[in-house]
Formats: structure tokens, C-alpha cells, sequence
């Protein structure tokens, strides 16, 4: 299976930070890799998709980046709707994979 | 507007079984393949089987195979999630989510998810 290694696992940031999520893979998934966003109760948010593309409908403020098999999740100036888990998740071959998750909190 | 909507929370003996529905609307339910996924406490998610709403093929996570149902009522746009043989650890949320368009893994519309327990 291949591994999705998140990092770090909480961060404390105040708004208008910037953050940045680290999402390792331990083989080769091209850019086939997702980010999310979860708020406890809700439903998870489908951020970013093939490393880089932004779903409809989402802030310009995230931006995804690919370097071989690490990936980076960046927030500009967080917002307060942002206080959340970001997950990344693999998908190109089973079993679909995430990251353990990075829960940002207000400082 | 698409909305996944999921049966209400269990709680279960181990040894038990627990079926776990998502009703699907707002789009062309055949359309799209759905996912199981869940998430147990202080844990992340993990993906545990896909299904293919127009003719039920279904592939499942190694770790659940013979021991997790997943099935569609495409008259009611409903998929189920059924676990066997419950064991402790099986105390999760249990999300359904939607197929992004044709690419399968991918996720744009998801359930809130039902809790399901484990307890004796």
C-alpha cells in the first residue's frame, strides 16, 4: 500500500498566517493526489485535486505544489473558516490512501 | 444541489452486524461511482470499498474483503455499507462519498457520516 506520511501533525497559527502541510508518499503517485479539508460534524471538502487544481467554488488563498513524491498544501492569509484538518489522500491505485492529518488551530 | 444523506447513528454488541445507508440526490445518481470511507477516533481516514451505481461491480480494500457488503439500490439512489462480525475496533464515523466525475479515488461530494459503536 502506499504510504501517505502528513506533516506536521497540528499547527497553532493566528489569521492572516501563512501555512504551509507537507504530504510525503512512499512510492511514486504522479500528481494523483487530492487534498481535503474537514470540520468536525461536517462533511469533508474536496480542496485541491491532481496536486495542483482547484475545485470549483474554492479560495484562491490554496494553492497546491508537487516536488517528486512531496506535495504542499499552502494557506495565505488564513481566514477564520480555515481552523480545520487538512488531509491528502492518493489516488492512483488501490488501496486509496491518506495522510494521518494536520489539524491547524487558532493560537 | 448534490447532498449524500446518511442514516442515523449505531450502536452495536460486538459479533453484530450494522448496515449503514447513504441516499444520493441533486445529480443523475448512475452517473457516478460512490466510496465508503471511515475514520476511527484520534485516527485518519481510510478508504475501505468503491462501488459502480450503474451495475453494482465493487472493489474492496484488502483489510475489509469477506467481511464488508457494499451495495446499490439504484431505484432509491441509495448505496449500503454493511459490516460484518463487528469488532471493537470498528467503533468509527462511516462517510460515503461521491466519484469526481469519471475519476474514481476521487472525492467531491461526501456524507456527513454515521457514527457507529461498538460496544458490549
Amino acid at each position: 500500500d502506499v504510504q501517505m506520511t502528513q506533516s506536521p501533525a497540528s499547527l497553532s497559527a493566528s489569521m492572516g498566517d501563512r501555512v504551509t502541510i507537507t504530504c510525503r508518499a512512499s512510492e511514486g503517485v504522479d500528481r494523483w493526489l487530492a487534498w481535503y479539508q474537514h470540520k468536525p460534524g461536517e462533511a469533508p471538502k474536496l480542496l485541491i485535486y491532481k496536486a495542483s487544481i482547484l475545485e470549483s467554488g474554492v479560495p484562491s488563498r490554496f494553492s497546491g505544489t508537487v516536488s517528486g513524491t512531496e506535495f504542499t498544501l499552502t494557506i495565505t492569509s488564513l481566514q477564520p473558516g480555515d481552523f480545520a484538518t487538512y488531509y491528502c489522500q492518493q489516488y492512483i491505485r488501490f488501496p486509496w490512501t491518506f495522510g494521518q492529518g494536520t489539524q491547524v488551530e487558532t493560537k | 444541489q448534490v447532498h449524500l444523506e446518511q442514516s442515523e447513528p449505531e450502536v452495536k454488541p460486538p459479533g453484530a452486524s450494522v448496515k449503514v445507508s447513504c441516499k444520493a440526490s441533486g445529480y443523475t445518481f448512475t452517473d457516478y461511482g460512490v466510496s465508503w470511507v471511515r475514520q476511527a477516533p484520534g485516527q485518519g481516514p481510510e478508504w475501505m470499498a468503491w462501488i459502480t451505481t450503474h451495475n453494482g461491480d465493487t472493489n474492496y480494500a484488502r483489510k475489509f474483503r469477506g467481511r464488508v457488503i457494499v451495495t446499490v439500490e439504484a431505484s432509491t439512489s441509495t448505496v449500503y455499507l454493511e459490516v460484518l462480525s463487528l469488532k471493537f475496533d470498528d467503533t468509527a464515523t462511516y462517510f460515503c462519498a461521491r466519484d469526481q466525475s469519471m475519476v474514481r479515488g476521487l472525492w467531491d461530494y461526501w456524507g456527513r457520516g454515521t457514527l457507529v459503536t461498538v460496544s458490549s
